[in-house]
């Protein structure tokens, strides 16, 4: 979409398929995870998040799983569908002040019908 | 989603004239944000607020001010417009404790010629 990167990572996906989406984080002091999705021209929309103290959660189609050892975070979606093409981001939270996040760069899906 | 606005919604301007941003958000959220997001560059955190009239710096705050004189609303404020600010602008609230979802506004397209 217009408002996201033109060099994005791209992940492409048959409609039906599974996706694993993988972000590396970069501080070990984070504490708290986030997963966002973007569609064009849109802001982004919170998907599911995990606490530190958790290394796996589940939504509706989704599944975050978390690995502090080697600081990695992935979203997998089931099933993907059509209306699942977007731009996702991980974020970080080190619960400073503020309630601050650190955004990863994306990546973005496209799902083939 | 936690109902938040921004306006406008597009903006084209001149170099050196000053642009004010409003957010304004009706969930009588603490917290609230301004990001820009460029491609290349994901989003990255301008200014936020953690409660009527306490604002601190974010990541990339040079050339821009922000207020709140109200909990719903948060203005970002560009003195002199720049090439270099245009971008698409986000705003995001959260409620109010450490590890609280920032839910994030449509954004602002805004140009600098």
């Amino acid at each position: 979409g217009e408002s996201v990167g033109l060099h994005l990572p791209t992940l492409s996906v048959q409609e039906g398929d599974n996706s694993i989406i993988n972000c590396a984080y970069s501080n070990s002091a984070s504490d708290y995870f986030i997963w966002y999705k973007q569609e064009s021209g849109k802001g982004p929309q919170f998907i599911i998040d995990i606490r530190s103290n958790m290394d796996k959660r589940q939504g509706q189609r989704v599944t975050v799983l978390l690995n502090k050892t080697v600081k990695h975070l992935s979203l997998q979606i089931a099933a993907t569908q059509p209306g699942d093409s977007a731009v996702y981001f991980c974020a970080e939270n080190t619960l400073t002040a503020g309630n601050k996040l650190t955004f990863g760069g994306g990546t973005r899906v496209l799902v083939k019908p | 989603d936690a109902g938040i606005t921004q306006s406008p919604r597009h903006k084209v301007t001149e170099t050196g004239t000053p642009v004010t941003l409003r957010c304004h958000q009706t969930e009588n959220h603490r917290y609230m944000y301004w990001y820009r997001q460029d491609p290349g560059h994901g989003l990255r955190l301008i200014h936020y607020s953690y409660g009527v009239k306490d604002t601190d710096k974010g990541e990339v705050s040079d050339g821009y001010s922000v207020s709140r004189s109200k909990t719903e609303d948060f203005l970002l404020t560009l003195e002199s417009a720049t090439s270099s600010q245009t971008s698409v602008y986000f705003c995001a609230s959260a409620s109010g404790t450490s590890t609280d979802t920032q839910y994030f506004g449509p954004g602002t397209r805004l140009t600098v010629l």
